[in-house]
């Protein structure tokens, strides 16, 4: 199983909005709702942001939020904050019954 | 408030077996899926194995042949064993949650560096 294929890095300023996407198969992303999202902190484990494509678990800031279309799902942040800047990681579950993260994101705040 | 603690040894030799334990404080065990979870130094996340205490193991095709995840559910703790190996297994590896119903992880161990080195 490949990893699904994420942009190395995305940049934006204070207050601007960024997109992230993760793009994958028909056996993949394409195959179920399971696509999440993970946004990990240098030297800290990943924390679930986003599930099944749209929802937020509680105390997740609604400036995350998620859609996919097709085999290619996407995670927007609007407003970004320096608190933002982070490795993004997206996650599949696979018509072969196990899961696959993307490549990873690593975000910038200018 | 769940809590997942891990530990094993942290340096091994090329050959040998890797060994760690997560325990799971808070909530219940046996109704939950619990994965395995490794991050090789600056690179990406890759999913290793679940285990489940009803429906059993499945386990990453790339290392199913030297993976074993098993349970024991009198101590709430699951472990993974990865026979074998190189320096290529020198990783930060993570247990975490199913979440409920969903394929989502939503709690995470503190994670465990690995190294193999001779």
């Amino acid at each position: 199983q490949s990893a699904l294929t994420q942009p190395a890095s995305v940049s934006g300023s204070p207050g601007q909005s960024i997109t992230i996407s993760c793009t994958g198969t028909s056996s993949d992303v394409g195959a179920y709702s399971s696509l999440s999202w993970y946004q990990q902190h240098p030297g800290k484990a990943p924390k679930l942001i986003i599930y099944d494509i749209t929802n937020r678990p509680s105390g997740v800031s609604n400036r995350f939020s998620g859609s996919k279309s097709g085999n290619t799902a996407s995670l927007t942040i609007s407003g970004l904050q320096a608190e933002d800047e982070a490795d993004y990681y997206c996650k599949s579950y696979t018509t072969s019954g196990t899961y696959v993260f993307g490549t990873g994101t690593e975000v910038s705040v200018l | 408030q769940v809590q997942l603690q891990q530990w094993g040894a942290g340096l091994l030799k090329p050959s040998e077996t890797l060994s760690l334990t997560c325990a799971v404080y808070g909530g219940s065990f046996s109704d939950y899926c619990w994965s395995w979870i490794r991050q090789p130094p600056g690179k990406g996340l890759e999913w290793i194995g679940e285990i489940h205490h009803r429906r059993g193991t499945k386990y990453n095709p790339s290392l199913k042949s030297r993976v074993t995840i098993s349970e024991d559910t009198s101590k709430n703790q699951f472990s993974l064993k990865l026979t074998s190996v190189t320096a290529a297994d020198t990783a930060v590896y993570y247990c975490a949650r199913h979440m409920d119903r969903k394929w989502s992880f939503d709690y995470w161990g503190q994670g465990s560096l690995v190294s193999v080195s001779s």
